[in-house]
């Protein structure tokens, strides 16, 4: 069965830096998502995707954040200056049509600022 | 305001037994409704979905899920519980443009 590819699965960064999470969603599919789950609360929209533009996002989804397709498989997201309250798990999903089918989520990578 | 609500933050139920998860939502209109289930540190499987039609919709591991227009609710339903269903449970609902919004999650405890 087509998966979402997430990587990498944990990442540790030090408050400032810059990660870029990388997300390799399901070949046919047309419309992308960034989510987050701070440990313990509920998922969270940050952002979708389409025709290589941002069709719609979050408060959450502020400056220090962009997402990027730069080829025809990856689908990333930037956090250009992490903070401690960054620290979560970040859930890639793309969809074939749009929601029709639901989502395929990515199994997420863990991010851990310190 | 838009919201979804999952009245039970955690529920326990012995093997074998029976199981059903809350969910309503407050939308001026019918939206997409989905079931999701996270097991720990996994991401999200899609158990169920539902846009129109039937209201009694079935999904995979044997779960099924009821919309009730009047009551503005989802609810997530098992006949049999496994242990193998412990995980967390996410009632989800959203519109064309893709989002969608999250309930607070249910823990499902399954007791030998």
């Amino acid at each position: 069965e087509p998966e979402v590819t997430q990587t990498p699965s944990h990442q540790v960064t030090q408050m400032g830096q810059e990660v870029i999470l990388r997300c390799v969603p399901i070949s046919n599919h047309l419309y992308f998502y960034w989510y987050r789950q701070i440990l313990g609360q509920k998922v969270e929209f940050l952002v979708s995707f389409y025709n290589n533009e941002i069709s719609e996002k979050s408060e959450i989804f502020d400056d220090q954040f962009s997402v990027e397709r730069p080829d025809g498989s990856n689908f990333t997201l930037k956090i250009r200056s992490t903070k401690l309250e960054d620290s979560a798990m970040y859930f890639c999903a793309s969809s074939a049509i749009l929601l029709s089918d639901g989502y395929t989520f990515g199994s997420g990578t863990r991010l851990t600022v310190v | 305001a838009q919201s979804v609500t999952q009245p039970d933050i955690h529920i326990t139920v012995s093997e074998g037994a029976s199981l059903e998860l809350r969910c309503n939502y407050s939308y001026g209109a019918t939206p997409y409704l989905f079931w999701y289930v996270q097991s720990p540190g996994q991401g999200l499987q899609l158990l169920l979905k539902y846009f129109s039609g039937d209201t009694l919709v079935q999904g995979i591991k044997g779960f099924e899920a009821e919309f009730k227009r009047s009551q503005s609710s989802f609810n997530l339903r098992k006949p049999s519980v496994h242990w193998s269903d412990a995980a967390e449970y996410f009632c989800a609902v959203g519109f064309n443009a893709g989002k969608s919004t999250f309930g607070d999650g249910t823990t499902l405890t399954v007791k030998p």
